[in-house]
């Protein structure tokens, strides 16, 4: 089974901080995807990755940026993290075919 | 743009039958996702829909109709353990775009 490991479960961070989501998978997949879900509005694309050092921005990337220099990392970056950042980040890789992506078990941020 | 639309909450007795109903307009389509997700853990993968017509897994089936933007998810014989959140979401391009959930609680 594909595994995805996001580092941290729970993360506070103050205001200001700069903030690194780390998220390692290990079947050697070429997509990786990082969402954030909130309550009611589900989960929204922020960054997506086809391939090592390639980036595209998803639907919401403003206040984020995104690193991926190996192949099983890519890593979401707050440049300067903010109150409407608090949210849980789920990372994804594309699994292919009919089963569609597999997820991290998330990481709870809030910042304060 | 994407809009995905489903229900955010339904009510079921156990032993029972539910059906989420999703709905969608999208600027393309390659297949629609269902996943369940628990309370703080991460969506796994349920079913998966690329063709019009119904695909039957054990308990839960899930139907489309591309013509409609329409799809929808049926749980039978419902246990405790399928109070979770049901996500709905549409594959455009190899990027799954999501409704909102709708949670769905199953009383004794």
């Amino acid at each position: 089974d594909v595994k995805v490991t996001q580092s941290s479960r729970y993360l506070v961070k103050r205001t200001g901080e700069k903030v690194f989501l780390e998220c390692v998978q290990d079947m050697d997949h070429e997509n990786m995807f990082w969402y954030r879900q909130d309550p009611g509005l589900g989960l929204r694309l922020i960054y997506f990755s086809y391939d090592v050092k390639m980036k595209e921005k998803g639907d919401i990337p403003e206040g984020y940026s995104v690193s991926r220099e190996k192949k099983e990392r890519f890593s979401l970056i707050l440049e300067s993290a903010s109150t409407n950042q608090t949210s849980m980040y789920l990372c994804a890789t594309r699994t292919g075919g009919q089963n569609g992506y597999t997820f991290g078990s998330g990481t709870r941020l809030t910042v304060v | 743009g994407q809009n995905i639309d489903q229900p955010t909450e339904m009510t079921a007795t156990e032993g029972a039958i539910v059906q989420i109903n999703c709905t969608y307009q999208t600027s393309g389509f390659n297949g629609l996702f269902w996943y369940q997700q628990h309370a703080g853990e991460a969506p796994t993968f349920l079913s998966y829909n690329v063709l019009d017509g119904l695909e039957e897994k054990g308990r839960f089936s899930s139907f489309l109709s591309r013509s409609k933007g329409y799809s929808y998810l049926l749980l039978k014989e419902l246990q405790m353990k399928d109070s979770a959140s049901y996500l709905c979401a549409v594959s455009n391009d190899y990027k799954l775009s999501f409704g909102a959930g709708t949670t769905v609680t199953v009383r004794a």
